[in-house]
């Protein structure tokens, strides 16, 4: 069974410094984890996937996130945030078979001028 | 052209009704989901389809029936509604793990 987990319900940054939104896994076998992206009102967004190969995955809007097997950690980054990246982010990854993803319980990103 | 559509947007009723949400998925996907987003917008997957056929069943409770008429349409009814049904429902269709979100229906149970 996996599971995934956001340790923060909300982070804060000024808009020009860089973010990190923390995700942890916990995995039987090898692991594949999303991120998604939810604006107000809105269904979410798909992100970034890793699935295998190179630990530093890129996504949409200049976002990239970085496998660390050793710390079980799948955290979202980008260097440069904006008041526009202001929104809930969740984590995913799937649980048990029947293509079955498990959201983490999101992090609510604010970015200030 | 979207995705994956949603009807109705909001829905407002009354406990004890009987209420559906219907969803179409233009994209080709042989699965579809739904899931529900609480008022601390916690995501809990409730049902899951491939290709017509019933794959993801989380203990929700049997007042709660989705169908499945094709693999394009995947619509859920909910029976003699309680308050605690009061939430966001979304649907998703999914091709290689990648979800892909209608923009959710807003249930309220008055």
């Amino acid at each position: 069974a996996q599971s995934v987990a956001q340790p923060e319900d909300q982070v804060n940054v000024a808009e020009g410094n860089p973010l990190t939104v923390k995700c942890t896994y916990s995995v039987s076998g090898n692991p594949y984890l999303f991120w998604y992206v939810q604006y107000p009102n809105r269904g979410l967004q798909f992100l970034l996937k890793y699935i295998t190969g190179d630990n530093l995955v890129k996504g949409s809007y200049g976002f990239e996130a970085e496998f660390n097997k050793s710390q079980t950690s799948f955290h979202l980054k980008k260097p440069s945030a904006l008041v526009s990246d202001s929104a809930l982010y969740f984590c995913a990854g799937p649980t048990g078979g029947g293509n079955k993803l498990t959201f983490g319980t999101g992090t609510q990103l604010k970015v200030e001028l | 052209d979207t995705a994956v559509s949603q009807t109705p947007k909001y829905l407002v009723t009354q406990m004890g009704n009987d209420k559906s949400i219907k969803c179409e998925q233009n994209l080709g996907h042989d699965t579809m989901y739904w899931y529900k987003q609480d008022s601390k917008k916690f995501l809990k997957i409730m049902f899951s389809y491939n290709n017509k056929e019933l794959i993801i069943n989380e203990t929700v409770p049997n007042r709660f029936s989705p169908k499945s008429p094709d693999k394009a349409h995947l619509n859920l009814h909910i029976n003699s509604l309680e308050l605690g049904d009061s939430a966001v429902y979304f649907c998703a269709s999914s091709q290689y793990g990648e979800l892909f979100f209608g923009e959710g229906s807003r249930l309220t149970v008055l």
